[in-house]
Parts: C-alpha cells; sequence; structure tokens
C-alpha cells in the first residue's frame, strides 16, 4: 500500500517567515496529493490540493510542488502570521475514489 | 464545499458501556465513508471503511467486533466501540466523498470528530 513520509515534525518561524514542509510518497500510481490543516481538536481542513498532471499550484500565500519523478511533493506557506500556527498534514491517494493514506504531520509554530 | 456531520461531538462513558458515533453527510450521497482514529499529537490512522449496504473493510489490527460499523443508507455511517476500555479513549473522525459523476472533485470531507472518554 500507500506510505507517506513528512518531514518535519515540527517547525518554528517568525512572523512574516516562509515555512516549507515536505512529503514523500511510494506508490507511482497516487495521483492526487491534499494538504490539511488541523487545529486542536478540530477536522482537518482542506488548505489546497495538487493533482499529478500539475507541477505547481498556487492560492494566495499557499503554493504546493510536486515531482512525480522524485515521488515528493512540498508545501510552501510566505508571510507566515500567527494563525497559521497548526498542525499541518499531507496525504495521497491511489487513482480512484479511495481513501487518504497521511503523513505524521508537521505542527507548525509562528511566533509573532 | 460539501458537508459532513458527526454526533456526538464529545461522549465520557464508563468502562464497559458502548458508545454510537454517527456520521451524516448533509448535501450529498456516498456509498463509501471512512473512519479514522487520532491519539493525541498523532496522525490521523484509518480504522475502516464504510460501504453502503455491505459489510466494512477493517484495517490491519483493528477488531471488527471491538468497533461495530454500519452503513445502512448513502447518507449516515455508524461506528460503535463496544464494551469500551480507557484505552479505547481517542478523537474519532470520519470523511466521504460525493459520489462520482455528480461533479465531484474527489475531495475527502471531513466530519468535526467525537472525543470519546472512556473512564
Amino acid at each position: 500500500g500507500e506510505n507517506v513520509e513528512q518531514h518535519p515534525s515540527t517547525l518554528s518561524v517568525q512572523e512574516g517567515d516562509s515555512a516549507v514542509i515536505k512529503c514523500t510518497y511510494s506508490d507511482s500510481a497516487s495521483n492526487y496529493f491534499p494538504w490539511y490543516k488541523q487545529e486542536l481538536g478540530k477536522r482537518p481542513q482542506l488548505i489546497i490540493d495538487i493533482r499529478s498532471n500539475v507541477g505547481e499550484k498556487k492560492d494566495q500565500r499557499i503554493a504546493v510542488t510536486l515531482n512525480k519523478t522524485a515521488k515528493h511533493f512540498s508545501l510552501h506557506i510566505t508571510e507566515t502570521q500567527p494563525e497559521d500556527s497548526a498542525v499541518y498534514f499531507c496525504a495521497a491517494r491511489f487513482a480512484g475514489y479511495s481513501t487518504l493514506t497521511f503523513g505524521k504531520g508537521t505542527m507548525l509554530l509562528v511566533s509573532p | 464545499g460539501a458537508v459532513v456531520s458527526q454526533h456526538p461531538s464529545w461522549v465520557i462513558c464508563k468502562s464497559g458501556t458502548s458508545v454510537k458515533i454517527e456520521c451524516r453527510s448533509l448535501d450529498f450521497q456516498a456509498t463509501t465513508m471512512f473512519w479514522y482514529r487520532q491519539f493525541p499529537k498523532q496522525s490521523l490512522m484509518l480504522m475502516a471503511t464504510s460501504n453502503e449496504g455491505s459489510k466494512a473493510t477493517y484495517e490491519q489490527g483493528v477488531e471488527k467486533d471491538k468497533f461495530l460499523i454500519n452503513h445502512a443508507s448513502l447518507t449516515l455511517s455508524t461506528l460503535t466501540v463496544t464494551s469500551a476500555h480507557p484505552e479505547d479513549s481517542s478523537f474519532y473522525i470520519c470523511s466521504a466523498s460525493p459520489l462520482p459523476g455528480t461533479g465531484s472533485t474527489g475531495e475527502l470531507f471531513f466530519g468535526e470528530g467525537s472525543r470519546l472518554t472512556v473512564l
């Protein structure tokens, strides 16, 4: 089955700095890669996703890049703000409407 | 976007009792729903895949007699934790995607989660 590795497990940045979280996946047939933000005790919320036919996608301060050859994808947050502090999960899904395999998560702390 | 509702959001029960958690897709139909378990400061771990009208598919290491799943309709799946023990205390989250062919992008929508505490 699919295996997703995520790094780093914790990330501390100063407000205004950029943050990068990286994930690798094992199944080359995976074709959907979402990123979720989860605040303490709440449900994961989709913040951005990318499909395997695209190399990069951007939404305001958030961007995701995908390297299919290397089987890794990254989340980039620019101009970080304290409200960006949360746990971020990457995930990968095999072709079709099956479940997601999640990375272990990255706790992002943005200090004012 | 689509809405998945989960109930109850938190529950406290005595050891040995059973607890039922409901997961509803409010504005779409789903033949498949997923149940995850999340321990503090850890990732979401898939427990089982709930299939409408048929038996659930459990992940390795998850006791099907302990965690009963019923998917009686296209909008409702239930997870029952039977004979709960303190080690079953956790955050349980369900998720679902709208049916293929309905304009769905395949995005997975999550319920609010249910925090179970077994005393």
